[in-house]
């Protein structure tokens, strides 16, 4: 059974601060890692998808790393504004013809003014 | 506007009731996706379509069916069966490609009284 773990389940930043989380996956079990941001009443928004090792992905102050050897993903946000308030999600496909997503628990990130 | 419609966002109904909760999709995507969230665990799979007239279980279909009678399609009814239906319930669609992430509805949070 698949299994994707988020590290912290809950963090608080202060505004400006820049803050990093992980993502862990079985190493034996990857085809690409999706990151996604979701704020409350509001749908899950698509961020990055990771499908090589050592991919670096960037979209404005949000950047992701992938490590596939070790299984774990990072995602890093730099200055950080109440907007980042969200859960964030970082859901796996483990084969090439999965036509499913496994689904950590999450880490929910709140930004203090 | 392009995007993926659940209603309703609130749904109360009594014990031992059928209920049925709507998901269409304009994207013109193939694959769609029920999903159960409560609190403190991820997401989990509840049935996925792949085509029209197709679909099948995922890890937690007891209690649960489906129909994908039209691509923008696909209600699901959580059944008298579901012993604890309580939940909040979100709809995703894909589009085919290898990487291609999955889009997501609003969700519907349902509570069984």
């Amino acid at each position: 059974i698949l299994n994707v773990e988020q590290s912290p389940q809950s963090l608080h930043v202060q505004e400006g601060d820049s803050t990093n989380f992980t993502c862990s996956f079985p190493s034996s079990n990857f085809y690409a890692l999706h990151w996604y941001r979701w704020e409350t009443a509001k749908s899950p928004e698509a961020l990055f998808v990771m499908t090589l090792n050592g991919d670096e992905k960037k979209k404005g102050r949000i950047s992701a790393t992938l490590n596939t050897k070790e299984g774990y993903s990072y995602l890093y946000i730099k200055g950080s504004q109440p907007e980042d308030s969200a859960t964030y999600l970082c859901p796996l496909r483990g084969c090439q013809g999965a036509q499913k997503l496994v689904f950590g628990q999450g880490t929910r990130l709140t930004i203090n003014p | 506007d392009g995007g993926i419609t659940q209603s309703p966002k609130y749904l109360f109904r009594k014990e031992g009731q059928n209920v049925t909760l709507s998901c269409e999709q304009n994207l013109n995507h193939d694959a769609m996706y029920w999903y159960r969230q409560d609190p403190g665990q991820g997401l989990r799979l509840i049935y996925y379509s792949q085509i029209v007239n197709d679909f099948q279980k995922g890890d937690i279909a007891e209690g649960y069916s489906v129909s994908r009678e039209k691509k923008e399609s696909f209600p699901l009814t959580v059944t008298s069966a579901q012993k604890n239906p309580t939940a909040f319930y979100l709809c995703a669609s894909r589009t085919s490609g290898t990487y291609n992430e999955q889009f997501f509805g609003p969700g519907t949070r349902l509570t069984v009284l």
